[in-house]
């Protein structure tokens, strides 16, 4: 089955400055790759995804690259500002057999210093 | 527009008791996930469902643990004889019919925070 490894587990950035988070996949068939953002008890909220076809995606601050040969793919923030501090998971997908259950990573826990 | 709910959004259980779940998929989605969130970590697969149907339940315990979705009324997540270690957060998400062969959008709602003491 699918594995999604995300790296690192946790990011400090100064406000301003942008954020990275990579993660990488084991299964060729994974065609869909969402981000989520979740706040200390709250619901993962859903900010960016990539379909196989694209390389990369981009809305507003956030930025979204899928490299298939390598089987990995990033979320980059651009101008972090307080708000951006909360946990964030890649997850990795595909339409197999009708089901498409959400693989994610271990999550990024990333504060953003004023 | 409301988006997925589920309730209760917390529920303590004493160990031995039955927990009840339940989440009502955005207006419209046909299909519906539930996870299971640990402490400090990331999110899990359980079981997929869609009207009347589970179509894979690969990731939910064998015992103890039933997913249904009927055709009227919310999805139902129960936990029989609960013990300690089945405390956590348990999402529902859903996403409307999916198109083949791009998976679709999946919504999480709040979450149910399950205590078993």
């Amino acid at each position: 089955g699918e594995n999604v490894e995300q790296h690192p587990s946790t990011l400090s950035v100064q406000e301003g400055d942008s954020a990275v988070i990579k993660c990488t996949y084991s299964d060729s068939a994974s065609n869909y790759f969402p981000w989520y953002k979740q706040e200390l008890g709250k619901r993962p909220q859903l900010i960016i995804d990539i379909r196989s076809n694209v390389g990369e995606k981009k809305d507003q601050r956030i930025a979204v690259t899928l490299n298939k040969t390598a089987k990995h793919f990033s979320l980059h923030i651009t101008e972090t500002q307080p708000e951006d501090s909360a946990v964030y998971f890649c997850a990795a997908t595909s339409f197999l057999q009708g089901a498409q259950k959400l693989v994610f990573g271990q999550g990024t826990r990333l504060t953003i210093n004023p | 527009n409301a988006g997925v709910m589920q309730n209760p959004r917390h529920l303590v259980r004493r160990r031995g008791q039955e927990a009840r779940l339940r989440c009502s998929p955005v207006k419209g989605h046909s299909h519906v996930y539930w996870y299971r969130q640990l402490p400090e970590e990331g999110l899990k697969f359980m079981v997929y469902l869609q009207k009347e149907n589970i179509i894979d339940e690969s990731g939910m315990p064998k015992e103890r643990f039933s997913a249904e979705f009927p055709k009227e009324g919310p999805s139902i997540l129960r936990i029989q004889q609960v013990v300690r270690g089945d405390s956590a957060a348990y999402f529902c998400a859903s996403s409307p019919l999916q198109g083949s062969p791009s998976p679709s959008e999946q919504y999480f709602g709040p979450g149910t925070r399950l205590t078993v003491t």
